[in-house]
């Protein structure tokens, strides 16, 4: 079974800290994406990663794929209210898009 | 606006209901996906049509049936659900091999 652990599945911090969600599996992907999901409303994609190690920057937003393609991370600098959502990561085993493996989410709060 | 729409947006139903869920998209997209989302659980990919064509059916219960009409328009029929059916069910669309684009789901409750 694949699976692909987020830690952690809660986060609640003031506005302006910083944090770092983390998603986790034993098998390898050939590219990771992570995505924001805002109540009400259906996931959108933020990033993807293909190459092990790569690191993407979105704004205030870093994102790391690992070495061995099996880990990713998502740094957020200076949260902002407006950073509230799931954040979801989900991993491609073939290298497209039609079978992908979601994460549970980290439910991610900033209060002002 | 992602350009996928879908509705209703809520639905309430008893489990001797019939029912369906439609998605819509104005991307000119040739995929089309069904997910569903329960609470603290990763989506779950229930359904893909590439051109129309149904090819990948993820283990789902017959008493969910999709129908993709064409490549603009998909549905979900429910009969007989469960209280377990109970979900944020998303439809997505793309272009075969490229990122997802997601409607806002049809949260479904059974009663």
């Amino acid at each position: 079974t694949q699976l692909l652990e987020q830690s952690p599945q809660f986060l609640s911090i003031q506005e302006g800290e910083n944090l770092t969600v983390y998603c986790n599996s034993s098998s390898v992907f050939s590219s990771l994406q992570w995505y924001r999901q805002e109540p009400g409303e259906g996931p959108v994609l933020l990033v993807t990663v293909v190459t092990g190690g790569e690191v993407k920057k979105l704004k205030r937003l870093t994102f790391q794929f690992g070495d061995a393609r099996k880990d990713s991370s998502l740094h957020i600098t200076a949260a902002q209210p407006g950073d509230t959502g799931l954040y979801l990561c989900a991993g491609s085993i073939s290298g497209g898009y039609n079978k992908l493996i979601f994460g549970a989410g980290t439910r991610l709060a900033v209060h002002p | 606006e992602t350009g996928v729409t879908q509705t209703p947006r809520h639905l309430v139903m008893g489990m001797t209901n019939k029912k369906s869920l439609k998605c819509e998209q104005h991307l000119g997209h040739n995929a089309m996906y069904w997910y569903k989302q329960s609470a603290k659980k990763p989506l779950e990919l229930m359904f893909v049509y590439n051109f129309k064509e149904q090819t990948e059916n993820n283990s789902v219960p017959s008493r969910f049936s999709p129908e993709c009409p064409n490549s603009s328009h998909l549905f979900l029929h429910l009969h007989t659900l469960q209280p377990e059916d109970s979900a944020l069910y998303l439809c997505a669309s793309s272009q075969i091999g490229e990122k997802l684009f997601f409607g806002s789901g049809t949260q479904l409750s059974v009663l």
